[in-house]
């Protein structure tokens, strides 16, 4: 049961251009949102999160939109450079479910891959 | 400085062995994960521990058996190993485990192959 969807495996992004991958969910009960980056051979790292109350959250080059109506979450990468290549994985949790007990749930990951 | 670290990187062994994976933490964190990443590449949570408090994830076979001899390790068990248990297991760290909003730092992952 996938509760959180990325349904683009991979995404090619000119250099300098915008970036903008998209993720949906399922599962209602969840209200805070994250994007981790992964390259080959790491862990996954924190890039930037968003909580329900919020529609939109930015860090610099990042900005993360979130349309709770339309149980979808999209990251903008602007502008996109080489070193952004990686796989992101969008991950979404319930924040006052008494803990992060039940850890993150994670899409499966999109690929982006920047032309030079 | 490695903030999560996980041994070995790659382990290669036969159906029916038992294995252990370590996994430390240098962050000072209360909270450390335990995360399978399958072949479909989905992640998914198996255990998460806080304070010698080990909260498990149902789904997870009771072959699996995490240990943590203090707060900064959390090693993972696995007996009689299957087929199916081939995947990259990634270890988590966060500060508190009661606040979603700490960010889970992750280790570099150990890719399992069960022969």
């Amino acid at each position: 049961d996938q509760q959180v969807k990325q349904n683009s495996p991979s995404l090619s992004v000119q250099e300098g251009r915008i970036s903008i991958l998209n993720c949906d969910y399922t599962n209602s009960m969840f209200d805070y949102f994250l994007w981790y980056k992964k390259y080959p051979a790491e862990g996954p790292t924190f890039l930037i999160s968003i909580s329900s109350i919020k529609d939109k959250n930015e860090d610099g080059r990042f900005t993360v939109f979130l349309n709770k109506s339309a149980k979808h979450l999209s990251l903008h990468i602007v502008p996109s450079q080489p070193g952004d290549s990686a796989v992101y994985f969008c991950a979404a949790s319930v924040m006052y479910s008494g803990g992060g007990a039940d850890g993150l749930t994670f899409g499966k990951g999109t690929h982006l891959i920047i032309q030079p | 400085d490695t903030a999560v670290s996980q041994t070995p990187k790659y382990l290669v062994t036969q159906m029916g062995n038992d294995k252990s994976i370590k996994c430390e933490q240098n962050l000072g964190h209360d909270t450390m994960y335990w995360y399978k990443q399958d072949s479909k590449k989905f992640l998914k949570i198996m255990f998460s521990y806080n304070n010698k408090e080990l909260i498990i994830n149902e789904t997870v076979p009771n072959r699996f058996s995490p240990k943590s001899p203090d707060k900064a390790h959390l090693n993972l068990h696995i007996n009689s190993l299957e087929l199916g248990d081939s995947a990259v297991y990634f270890c988590a760290s966060s500060r508190d485990l009661r606040r979603v909003q700490e960010t889970q730092y992750f280790g570099p992952g150990t890719r399992l192959l069960v022969l």
